[in-house]
């Protein structure tokens, strides 16, 4: 069982836009710490998607946004594509475990 | 450029002692960034975090394995190397060694990741 609870899969048409959630408790998000997301393609090695829960890396299509509210933090994605399909981890520190913890990933289906 | 790769065996015995060593480059101390980390992924599961070394030597390990970990860095090679002891099935995963960035105003998050080695634990 994660620290951070994602749902397993989304799914969204071409185009359409999707929303990730990442639920965390007063230990995580909630005591403020930062959530970062991660995408991960098929078969690769995670990729920084957001940090500090709403800043964009260079490179990263402004498709891509984060939020953060209480212990809950969130991942749009905005013009659905293909090649977006991917499992997404959220990620957070965590001061009663002295742990840095990832959600469980959510499997993002293209229709 | 910045690169990451991970090396080390591909098959353990259980019981037996696991090295991995993460080569970079395009990273040190002086370009900025909190340190090294290692971590894992069991087949079709999520990521685990495992181990830190910050670029001053200072190490943290996740709790649960923080008995079996050892974590270490040769700034002169550009290497990371993680050595977990006792090696269970259950420790079979791919393992990926990353760079971490600290910010006051963003945390400390993981921004350039090596491919990743996939370990087997079987006898």
């Amino acid at each position: 069982q994660s620290v951070l609870t994602q749902p397993s899969s989304v799914s969204g048409a071409p185009g359409q836009r999707v929303t990730i959630f990442c639920a965390g408790s007063r230990s995580n998000v909630g005591a403020g710490y930062d959530v970062h997301w991660y995408q991960q393609l098929p078969r690769t090695a995670p990729k920084l998607l957001i940090y500090g829960s709403i800043i964009r890396p260079s490179g990263v299509p402004d498709r891509f946004s984060g939020s953060k509210s209480g212990t809950s933090a969130s991942l749009a994605i905005s013009g659905l594509q293909a090649e977006d399909e991917a499992d997404y981890y959220c990620q957070s520190y965590d001061s009663s475990l002295s742990d840095w913890v990832f959600g469980g990933g959510t499997k993002l289906t293209v229709l | 450029q910045i690169t990451l790769r991970e090396s080390g065996p591909t098959l353990v015995k259980p019981t037996q002692t696991l090295t991995l060593t993460c080569t970079f480059s395009g990273l040190s101390r002086s370009s900025g960034g909190a340190g090294m980390g290692w971590f894992r992924q069991p087949p079709e599961k999520a990521l685990e975090w495992l181990a830190l070394i910050y670029w001053d030597g200072n190490t943290r390990y996740s709790p649960s394995l923080k008995n079996r970990l050892t974590i270490t860095k040769d700034t002169s090679k550009n290497q990371v190397v993680l050595t977990m002891t006792d090696l269970d099935p259950v420790d079979t995963a791919t393992y990926y060694c990353a760079h971490s960035t600290y910010h006051d105003s963003a945390g400390l998050y993981f921004d350039y990741w090596g491919q990743g080695t996939l370990v087997t634990v079987s006898s």
